[in-house]
């Protein structure tokens, strides 16, 4: 029972290097989903999809870019890593939400990102 | 600005005793809310929801109860259990729109045996 993936738990980057992050999912989720947690805030939304080949911004989206050329895998891409971007990565993926209807997202275990 | 705020950072309960964690929210046109819970190197795991249309939602252990005039929701835990301990997240979002939540900074439940 895999769930969601993310590839790698832990990474140390020099500022100004580039790097992605993979997310893979074995429910046959729908939607998907980047968030960032730093220390003393909530989740916050990178970007998000609501499909294969579809992406949109969250609520931080600035120096990151996402791709989901598969239904079961979310990309996300730091072109040029600036301390400001250390965190701690969250993958997510839902089924569609209909009307009123909560589909809960479920999380990958996070990915680790140091920027030095 | 933090439209959804956790003010209390951690709660220590007895075992068997009620732990209540607390969310207050700024926006008035959210109408959805949820609670996570997380362990340590894990992602969060779903816990409860509630809509605006509602003041309670009940699931097995677990209340949460929602007042919208005082923008403020909590989570009861009845009876508290050392599993129960974990970092507990608030989140809401507007216009049903589940792809936007907004989270709490956390609590950190400590339940004692």
């Amino acid at each position: 029972n895999a769930g969601v993936t993310q590839t790698p738990k832990f990474r140390v980057l020099k500022t100004g290097q580039s790097m992605t992050l993979l997310c893979a999912q074995d429910m046959n989720h729908e939607y998907m989903y980047w968030y960032r947690q730093d220390p003393g805030m909530g989740l916050r939304l990178i970007h998000y999809s609501v499909g294969e080949g579809t992406t949109a911004k969250g609520e931080v989206p600035d120096g990151y870019n996402v791709s989901r050329l598969k239904k079961q895998n979310f990309l996300l891409g730091l072109e040029s890593a600036a301390p400001s971007q250390t965190s701690v990565y969250f993958c997510a993926s839902s089924y569609p939400f209909g009307g009123a209807d909560y589909q809960p997202q479920h999380f990958g275990d996070g990915t680790r990102l140091s920027i030095l | 600005d933090q439209q959804v705020k956790q003010n209390s950072p951690s709660l220590s309960v007895q075992e068997g005793r009620i732990s209540i964690l607390n969310c207050d929210y700024t926006n008035s046109m959210f109408d959805y809310f949820l609670w996570y819970k997380k362990y340590p190197a894990e992602g969060p795991t779903f816990l409860i929801s509630i809509s605006s249309i509602k003041d309670k939602n009940e699931d097995g252990r677990f209340t949460v109860f929602l007042n919208k005039s005082a923008k403020h929701l909590s989570l009861h835990i009845v009876p508290s259990q050392p599993g129960d301990s974990a970092v507990y997240f608030c989140a809401a979002s507007r216009g049903y729109n589940f792809n936007k939540f907004y989270f709490g900074s956390g609590t950190k439940l400590n339940v004692k045996p």
